[in-house]
């Protein structure tokens, strides 16, 4: 089974409107951490936002918030007042922390924002 | 402000040879990875550290071998190459597990 689902392959948004990107996760582990990273056509690896297993509350950072659902197993990524920068692709991942420090990526989510 | 970085950017080689990654980070951090990026499959954890002297197989460990010598370092080998490791290297670091990671900009790696 996939550690890490993410089923928009692509995504369009409006600028200036908010999006969310899903992200599903399947682990026995009770310790994990939840990552998004965006990748820009560039190629590099940009942290964006992290919620542990145990944090009672929603993660956000500026225009990013995780939405987390710990009992569905989501943690899906929104972003508010898109940009037209915010064109990238956009991964989710986990790490399991009673696994020896695993980490797993999904297959990304290709957003694109109109002007 | 060097961060991650990773030596060399592009390199070609043919089935058989063997070939070292390097990457190099100045944050004193205790974890270092390396993934690869395939197209349409994300990342995928080859091997990682969680430090000097430590190494641990990740998902796709087969064909590749890894040495933390030093703290700031961490080698990638590919004993004999194989086109099916043709891909994109990023090496990683992080304070801790729970910790981002910094990335590397990233290897292009084709083998014939």
């Amino acid at each position: 089974a996939q550690k890490i689902t993410q089923t928009q392959p692509g995504m369009f948004v409006q600028e200036k409107e908010a999006v969310t990107l899903d992200c599903t996760y399947d682990t026995s582990d009770p310790s994990y951490g939840l990552f998004w990273y965006k990748q820009p056509s560039s190629g590099e690896m940009i942290f964006l936002i992290y919620q542990g297993s145990y944090d009672q509350q929603n993660a956000t950072e500026g225009r990013y918030s995780l939405n987390f659902q710990k009992a569905r197993k989501s943690a899906n990524l929104v972003i508010s007042a898109s940009q037209l920068g915010d064109s990238a692709m956009y991964f989710c991942a986990m790490r399991e922390a009673n696994t020896g420090n695993q980490f797993y990526f999904g297959t990304g989510t290709s957003l694109t924002v109109i002007p | 402000n060097a961060g991650v970085t990773q030596t060399p950017k592009f390199r070609v080689l043919k089935t058989g040879q063997s070939m070292t990654l390097l990457c190099a980070q100045d944050m004193n951090h205790e974890y270092m990875y390396w993934y690869r990026q395939d197209p349409g499959m994300g990342l995928r954890l080859i091997h990682y550290s969680v430090g000097e002297g430590t190494t641990a197989k990740g998902e796709v460990p087969d064909g590749y071998n890894v040495s933390r010598l030093k703290k700031q370092n961490f080698l990638l080998g590919l004993e004999s190459a194989a086109p099916s490791q043709t891909s994109v290297y990023f090496c990683a670091s992080s304070r801790t597990g729970s910790s981002p990671q910094h990335f590397g900009d990233g290897t292009r790696l084709s083998i014939l």
